[in-house]
């Protein structure tokens, strides 16, 4: 089946430094999501990528949804404790129906 | 709007129960579907529907059944519980299939 492997699994980051992850397929999305989730929390959406190329910004989150349509980048600018929290891709491939989600990526930053 | 509500919060069985989650949504979104997530696994997806009336199952359905009668709401029924089902469900729900799907709070479930 589809899988998606995410990267870093986890990291440490001090305060106001830039965060840098990724996902990667062997399958081609038509749509990148991507989430973060707060502890005891459902995930939140934090930006939807449709097109190949295409670059969003929501805040200090950049995400690029990449050129070969098999991978997508989220970047975070200046980090702050309230980033701390686990940030999960899903991918999408037209007629099947469903979303295809990473392992996630867990994030802890050191004031 | 509510967005997507789930009960119960909490849950704990006994091997051999059965129970009903419940999942609604009031933003009359077509695409309702059921997610679990385990430690180190992300969200694998149980179940999902395109509609009222329709449903398919997803990567890890075995041991799982759901119904939609209507679009609001969208319950997923274990029969006969086990202790791998111990786990924290998530309904979500979209306007399509292909749309930004908005995740509930989520019912932690624990099977002795």
């Amino acid at each position: 089946g589809q899988q998606l492997n995410q990267s870093p699994q986890s990291m440490f980051i001090q305060e106001g430094e830039d965060v840098s992850m990724n996902c990667t397929s062997s399958s081609i999305f038509n749509t990148w999501l991507w989430y973060k989730q707060d502890p005891g929390e459902g995930p939140v959406l934090l930006i939807a990528l449709y097109k190949a190329g295409e670059l969003t910004s929501n805040g200090r989150l950049t995400a690029q949804f990449g050129i070969t349509r098999k991978d997508s980048f989220l970047n975070i600018s200046a980090s702050i404790p309230s980033d701390v929290g686990i940030y999960f891709c899903a991918g999408f491939t037209s007629g099947t129906y469903k979303y295809i989600f990473g392992t996630g990526t867990r994030l802890k930053v050191l004031a | 709007n509510a967005g997507v509500t789930q009960t119960p919060k909490f849950q704990v069985l006994k091997t051999g129960q059965s129970m009903t989650l419940q999942c609604a949504q009031d933003m009359n979104h077509e695409y309702m579907s059921w997610y679990r997530q385990d430690p180190g696994m992300g969200l694998r997806l149980i179940h999902y529907s395109v509609g009222a009336g329709i449903t398919d199952q997803g990567e890890v359905p075995n041991g799982y059944n759901v119904s939609r009668s209507t679009t609001e709401d969208f319950p997923l029924r274990l029969l006969s519980a086990a202790p791998s089902q111990t786990s924290v469900y998530f309904c979500a729900s979209s306007r399509g299939a292909r749309n930004e799907q908005f995740f509930g709070p989520g019912t932690r479930l624990t099977v002795l």
